[in-house]
């Protein structure tokens, strides 16, 4: 089956520090992807995605980094902010439009 | 706030009762999941309905049992649950009616836990 990945579970940076959130996935004809955040006792709340036809996406204060070459995604936070603590995960449509997501990775930004 | 709300927020049930949880959206969308999400590991698709008709089934237990009466409801009825089925269980919509390429909406998630 399909997988999607996260390099590490947890991730703690200082407030106002930027953060990068990375991600790896399987399938590589999958053509888009969305990362989550899901802070505690709440459902996942979309974040920001990005089609394979890009490499790069930004939103506000997020930025979305997509390597196909080597199946990466990265989600970087710009001046990280207490509020950002949470679970952040990706997710991948693989062929079949199927979506497949990881585990997640836990950020804490210390005050 | 979503536009993908969940009743109720947490659920303690025996094994031996029925119990339904549900799901409602707000956003005019075609298409509505269940999910459940347990601790450390990935979400798993239960079941997905793609204007009001069951489209995929994850070889789910026959002790869950969905139901979608139309584009805005979403029901997860459950009985004789197991204590491995505790978890947080996960709604979602979606614009488009097959899902695939669109992003999904999540609700706040049931928190169960089956004694």
């Amino acid at each position: 089956g399909e997988s999607v990945g996260l390099h590490l579970p947890t991730l703690s940076v200082q407030e106002g520090d930027n953060s990068i959130i990375n991600c790896a996935y399987s399938n590589s004809a999958s053509d888009y992807f969305i990362w989550y955040k899901q802070e505690s006792g709440k459902g996942p709340q979309f974040i920001i995605d990005i089609r394979s036809n890009m490499d790069k996406r930004q939103g506000q204060r997020v930025t979305v980094l997509l390597n196909k070459t080597v199946k990466h995604l990265s989600l970087q936070i710009a001046a990280t902010q207490p509020g950002d603590s949470a679970v952040y995960f990706c997710a991948e449509n693989a062929p079949g439009n199927q979506f497949y997501f990881g585990t997640g990775t836990s950020l804490t930004v210390i005050p | 706030e979503t536009g993908v709300t969940q009743t109720p927020r947490h659920l303690v049930m025996g094994m031996t009762n029925k119990k339904s949880l549900k799901c409602e959206q707000h956003l005019g969308h075609n298409a509505m999941y269940w999910y459940k999400q347990s601790a450390k590991k990935p979400l798993e698709l239960m079941f997905v309905y793609s204007l009001e008709e069951r489209v995929e089934n994850n070889s789910v237990p026959s002790r869950f049992s969905p139901e979608c009466p139309n584009s805005s409801h979403l029901f997860l009825h459950l009985h004789t649950l197991q204590p491995e089925d505790s978890a947080l269980y996960l709604c979602a919509s979606s614009q488009e009616p097959r899902g695939g390429r669109d992003t999904q909406y999540f609700g706040p998630g049931t928190r169960l836990t089956v004694l």
